[in-house]
C-alpha cells in the first residue's frame, strides 16, 4: 500500500524556536511537495523537490527552507516560527515525468505556534 | 499560471441524491491532467477521480464521474447515490504534463443529509 508517512499529526511550537517537519514516502516517488492549507485559500505550495538535493521554491517559500538528503525524506523547516506559520502541513509526493501519476499525501501535520 | 476556481464554498445534499461540484480552470496548454481529491475530516487526502486533457471521454470511477468540457475550462464532478461517508472536502487540482505539484481549486465543503 501507498504510504507517505508525517512525523507529527499535531505539534505546538514557541515563537522563534527552528521547526523541523519530516515526510517519508516509501514509493520511491522522485517528487516532494509541502503544501500549506488555510481555510478559504485551499493548498499553496510552499517547496517541491524533483530529486535528491534539489528543491525549488512554490507560491510561499518565505519563513521556510527545506532538505531532501535522502530520496524518500523530504523535511521542511521553519528557521524562527511566527504565529502566522499556524497552519496545517501536508506533504505529498509523485512519480516523475509524462505518466501524470497523481500526487499521495500523508495525514497532515497541525502546527500551532504560540 | 494556470489557474484553479472552485466557485462553491459549501454545498449540500440529501442522502441517495445526486450533487454535482463545478471547477473551471485557465490555461494556455493544450495537454494536461486534472484531478479531484477528497479531504475528510480525517485529513487523508484521497484521489478520486483524473482526467487526462487528451481523452474525450470523460472518467468513471463507481459513483464518482466527470464531466470534461475542455473548450469551456470546466471540469465538474458529478456524485451519484449520496453517502453519508462522502461528506468531505472536496479539492479540483492541474496539473500540467512534465511537472509534479499541483495547482489547487480553494474548495468545496460537501455535506450529506441523511
Amino acid at each position: 500500500d501507498v504510504k507517505v508517512t508525517q512525523s507529527s499529526r499535531y505539534l505546538v511550537k514557541r515563537t522563534g524556536e527552528k521547526v523541523f517537519l519530516e515526510c517519508v514516502q516509501d514509493m520511491d516517488h522522485e517528487n516532494m511537495f509541502w503544501y500549506r492549507q488555510d481555510p478559504g485559500l485551499g493548498l499553496r505550495l510552499i517547496y517541491f523537490s524533483y530529486d535528491v538535493k534539489m528543491k525549488e521554491k512554490g507560491d510561499i517559500p518565505e519563513g521556510y527552507s527545506v532538505s531532501r538528503e535522502k530520496k524518500e525524506r523530504f523535511s521542511l523547516i521553519l528557521e524562527s516560527a511566527s504565529t502566522n506559520q499556524t497552519s496545517m502541513y501536508l506533504c505529498a509526493s509523485s512519480g516523475g515525468g509524462r505518466g501524470g501519476t497523481e500526487a499521495f499525501f500523508g495525514q497532515g501535520t497541525r502546527l500551532t505556534v504560540v | 499560471a494556470q489557474t484553479v476556481t472552485q466557485s462553491q464554498p459549501e454545498m449540500s445534499v440529501q442522502e441517495a441524491e445526486t450533487v454535482t461540484l463545478s471547477c473551471t480552470y485557465d490555461t494556455s496548454e493544450s495537454d494536461y491532467y486534472l484531478f479531484w481529491y477528497k479531504q475528510p475530516p480525517s485529513r487523508q487526502m484521497i484521489l478520486v477521480i483524473r482526467q487526462e486533457a487528451y481523452k474525450q471521454q470523460n472518467a468513471t470511477e463507481n459513483r464518482f464521474s466527470v464531466n470534461f468540457q475542455k473548450a469551456a475550462k470546466s471540469f465538474s464532478l458529478k456524485i451519484s447515490d449520496s453517502q453519508l461517508g462522502d461528506a468531505a472536502m472536496y479539492f479540483c487540482a492541474y496539473r500540467s504534463p512534465g511537472q509534479g505539484n499541483l495547482i489547487f481549486g480553494k474548495g468545496t465543503k460537501l455535506s450529506v443529509k441523511p
